[in-house]
């Protein structure tokens, strides 16, 4: 199984400033087909989780663009450019190449 | 409009069994990777089972023997089918599309709890 391990955990930021998330996996998430399928969510309290991020820095339908994401192999990073309030809950790293596909422990991101 | 809803959560005993429902509109699950993630209260995310191609399953090792994922192509529905169960098997479970090596679209969830 392949471990996701998220830093920081927790993450107190200041409205209209930047904001980073990193997710390292046990080992390398590139595909047979070439692809690497890592993505990332953002769950706000009570409601599922929503896709912001897939196969590494692509964007989901809907999500603005202060949201990016890079990374390749083994290391990933998720950022946002400038934290608005509707930004904060935690947001969790999510690996699709192998079964069993995992999650990243979750990392809370909160405004000061 | 895409959408998946689930239903069947509710209280059980340990050791008992329940199987959770998921509908899906505006896709077919017959040609879908479909999933089962489940988050136990205050806690992370967690991974369960996928059904995909023709009937091909896999299980995360905490519910494999005891857990089996299925689908009804006539009602495009999705089931869940869980045996055996545990106090830590208490969780709100979703039910998701995968596509391109990740969930896109997520039900509300249903809760499922284990206790006596």
């Amino acid at each position: 199984e392949i471990v996701m391990t998220q830093t920081p955990l927790s993450s107190p930021v200041t409205l209209g400033q930047p904001a980073s998330i990193s997710c390292r996996s046990s080992q390398s998430l590139v595909s047979s087909d070439g692809n690497t399928y890592l993505s990332w969510f953002h769950q706000r309290p009570g409601q599922p989780p929503r896709l912001l991020i897939y196969k590494i820095s692509n964007r989901f339908s809907g999500v603005p663009d202060r949201f990016s994401g890079s990374g390749a192999g083994t290391d990933f990073t998720l950022k946002i450019s400038r934290v608005e309030a509707e930004d904060v809950g935690i947001y969790y790293c999510f690996q699709g190449t192998q079964f069993p596909c995992t999650f990243g422990q979750g990392t809370k991101l909160a405004i000061k | 409009e895409v959408q998946l809803v689930e239903s069947g959560g509710g209280m059980i005993q340990p050791g008992g069994s329940l199987r959770l429902s998921c509908a899906a509109s505006g896709f077919t699950v017959s040609t879908s990777y479909m999933t089962w993630v489940r988050q136990a209260p205050g806690k992370g995310l967690e991974w369960v089972s996928v059904i995909y191609g023709g009937d091909n399953t896999y299980y995360a090792d905490s519910v494999k023997g005891r857990f089996t994922i299925s689908r009804d192509n006539s009602k495009n529905t999705v089931s869940l089918q869980m045996n055996s169960l545990r106090a830590e098997d208490t969780a709100v479970y979703y039910c998701t599309r995968a596509q391109t090596g990740t969930l896109t679209i997520w039900g509300q969830g249903t809760m499922l709890t284990v206790s006596s």
